[in-house]
């Protein structure tokens, strides 16, 4: 069974463009979440969707949003890309009644 | 809302001495807790959960962790450390919905564990 896959696994963007991530779940689950892991911030919640709605967000700015398809893959889309914004960026997926979320490798994005 | 604190950014053991990694949360209603493994350049992977029942959870690898609610505390242990256990590793809670399921995971800032040969 295929895990959580993650595209693109390595972005480099300009300051000020839009990057776009791209996440599959694990089939079956409903449930994706997105994170941020920034050198020495750890990793901070962003979003969460199910079942095609946005359930829950992070403390972040509103250029950071995203959706979930009808095959409950999720893009997360970042705006007007700050220096700030280089990080790993992690997809997880659940059940919905299930609490144990599975990750996928990764998408690191650089702003240069 | 809920918070992890670990202590120790980085942990040092010596190749099979006890393994000590130290998560404190907390959570105004009782939350599920969980330890995730990070090796370089590669996602997380779930050691273990505490959800409900047995508060002493053991999980893959040879770890294992207790849930303290006295001690608001959930740390993880694994009896005699190997090198492949060299890792990151990350306390996290979720606050479980009244509907069911949970938010979203908070997550500690990660313990570095080095193993010293």
């Amino acid at each position: 069974e295929a895990g959580v896959t993650q595209s693109p696994t390595h972005l480099i963007k300009t300051r000020g463009q839009q990057a776009t991530l791209r996440c599959s779940p694990i089939s079956g689950h409903t449930s994706v979440y997105w994170y941020q892991q920034a050198l020495g911030l750890g990793l901070q919640f962003l979003l969460w969707y199910d079942e095609g709605e946005e359930r829950n967000r992070g403390n972040f700015p509103p250029r950071f949003s995203g959706r979930q398809f009808p095959n409950y893959s999720s893009e997360l889309n970042v705006n007007a890309l700050e220096l700030e914004d280089s990080a790993l960026y992690l997809c997880a997926s659940s059940l919905w009644m299930n609490t144990e979320a599975f990750f996928g490798q990764g998408t690191r994005l650089t702003v240069v | 809302a809920q918070s992890v604190t670990q202590l120790g950014s980085h942990v040092s053991v010596s190749e099979g001495a006890l393994v000590l990694l130290r998560c404190n949360y907390s959570s105004s209603v009782p939350p599920y807790l969980f330890w995730y493994v990070q090796y370089p350049n590669q996602g997380l992977q779930l050691l273990l959960k505490y959800t409900t029942g047995a508060t002493l959870v053991k999980g893959i690898n040879g770890f294992e962790a207790e849930f303290k609610k006295s001690e608001t505390s959930f740390h993880l242990t694994k009896p005699s450390a190997h090198m492949s256990d060299a890792a990151e590793y990350f306390c996290a809670v979720s606050v479980p919905r009244g509907g069911g399921g949970a938010d979203g995971l908070t997550f500690g800032k990660g313990t570095h564990l080095i193993i010293q040969p």
